[in-house]
């Protein structure tokens, strides 16, 4: 079975590069990698997705080694608003639809 | 467009009550999850409808917990018997294929439950 590692919480500061990194094995082949984050009092919402290598988007970058297994979600100098929790999910090997959610890393940021 | 929505957003009830929980996913979207989130937890797959049938309902706990999806929009979560362990906040999710980290899940607000 899929399983997914990530660290129960972080502390940076404003301006500074933060990164998460999730460990997960026995993923899904054909499935990539994605990340959510979540305020209080919200549901969680999609930050990036990947499949290898590095992707970047206009809010964060994912690293994904070549053996898939981890993945680092990297946020450039954070600001107070982000402040929440971060989950990485993942697809079960050897299954059609099963998905895995990271406990998620309740980061906070500091001025 | 609209995102997902849920109702009640609370919902208050004594134990031994049943309740349902409402969800509203984006139009089109084929894929509906149903989550449970406990304080400082993260969520707790529950059920996972493609269509109208539910694809994957390894996630409910007991037999207390059915989840519908008659017309492959709506779905109500039903919950008969409560518990004060049911005490949580269910959160909805709808994408439009479903069943891959691929497939982008757009959650609702949830709606949090308190049983007494």
């Amino acid at each position: 079975l899929a399983k997914t590692t990530q660290p129960i919480s972080m502390d940076s500061y404003e301006g500074q590069e933060v990164n998460i990194t999730c460990s997960h094995n026995n993923i899904a082949t054909n499935d990539y990698i994605t990340w959510y984050q979540q305020f209080p009092s919200q549901g969680p919402r999609f930050i990036i997705q990947g499949y290898k290598t590095k992707v970047t988007n206009e809010v964060a970058s994912l690293f994904i080694p070549a053996d898939r297994k981890s993945s680092t979600l990297s946020l450039p100098r954070v600001s107070l608003s982000d402040t929440a929790v971060y989950y990485c999910l993942v697809g079960e090997e050897d299954s059609n639809y099963q998905l895995i959610w990271g406990a998620g890393t309740k980061l906070i940021i500091k001025p | 467009g609209a995102g997902v929505s849920q109702t009640p957003s609370n919902k208050v009830t004594e134990k031994g009550k049943y309740v349902e929980l409402r969800c509203d996913p984006i139009s089109g979207h084929t894929a509906l999850y149903w989550y449970r989130q406990s304080l400082g937890q993260g969520p707790e797959f529950l059920i996972y409808f493609q269509g109208t049938g539910a694809a994957d309902d390894s996630g409910l706990p007991n037999d207390r917990f059915f989840a519908v999806r008659p017309e492959g929009s709506v779905s109500t979560l039903k919950i008969q018997r409560t518990e004060r362990g049911d005490s949580a906040v269910y959160l909805c999710a709808s994408s439009l294929v479903g069943g891959r980290a691929l497939d982008t899940q757009y959650f609702g607000p949830g709606t949090r439950l308190t049983v007494l």
